[in-house]
């Protein structure tokens, strides 16, 4: 049974639009949920980081955190074609030490 | 940049043979992950160390070993690679204390034949 939960896409957004990522999670005692971003070929690159429920926002990107519904999600704003890359999302578990990540989703933006 | 560094980037080898991949820090980090990435499945963890001398498994941890013997080298050792080894391998190190912020190396591309 896979803990991290995303549709692996790919989302096909218009440049200038709102990306709207989803994921899930069923380890109820997580504490820390990540987003990160990966280019082909390259490494992981941590976007934002949720640790309550609500909305965080940094820039462009807003993280939200709903741990009753066991979801997290991640919205771009005014998607530009340099944010087309997979996005993945990482769950820290109730004990700790390491994290989790799905498969990941793959986000277009098309000019 | 988080200072890591992994080596080597890329390598092909044949089944059977041994092969250690070396994850290096330059900011004494307690904590260092090894991960394999391959298509369907992301990032999957397979051993990770909390300390020198202190490691423990991940999720597909059969077929590695890893070595801590100082705080700024984690080694993973494929002792006999298989084509299922045939993967992208990602070193991280968790900074930030409590946060669990992990930061990725650059990877090492291993081709088993």
């Amino acid at each position: 049974q896979k803990e991290v939960e995303q549709n692996s896409g790919p989302l096909s957004v218009p440049e200038g639009a709102i990306a709207s990522l989803n994921c899930t999670y069923s380890d109820r005692g997580s504490q820390s949920f990540f987003w990160y971003r990966q280019y082909s070929g390259k490494s992981p690159e941590l976007i934002m980081s949720i640790y309550s429920n609500g909305d965080k926002e940094d820039g462009r990107f807003t993280a939200q955190l709903n741990k009753a519904s066991q979801y997290v999600s991640l919205l771009i704003r005014d998607s530009q074609p340099s944010d087309s890359a997979t996005y993945l999302c990482a769950v820290e578990g109730g004990s700790g030490d390491k994290l989790t990540f799905g498969t990941g989703t793959r986000l277009a933006v098309r000019p | 940049d988080a200072g890591i560094t992994q080596s080597p980037r890329h390598k092909v080898t044949e089944t059977g043979t041994p092969v250690t991949l070396r994850c290096h820090q330059t900011e004494n980090h307690r904590y260092m992950y090894w991960y394999r990435q391959d298509p369907g499945h992301g990032l999957r963890l397979i051993h990770y160390s909390y300390g020198v001398k202190d490691t423990d498994k991940g999720e597909v941890s059969d077929g590695y070993s890893v070595s801590r013997s100082k705080t700024e080298d984690f080694l993973l050792t494929l002792e006999s690679a298989t084509s299922s080894q045939t993967s992208v391998y990602f070193c991280a190190i968790r900074a930030g204390g409590e946060t669990g912020e992990l930061f990725f190396g650059e990877g090492s591309r291993l081709t088993v034949l």
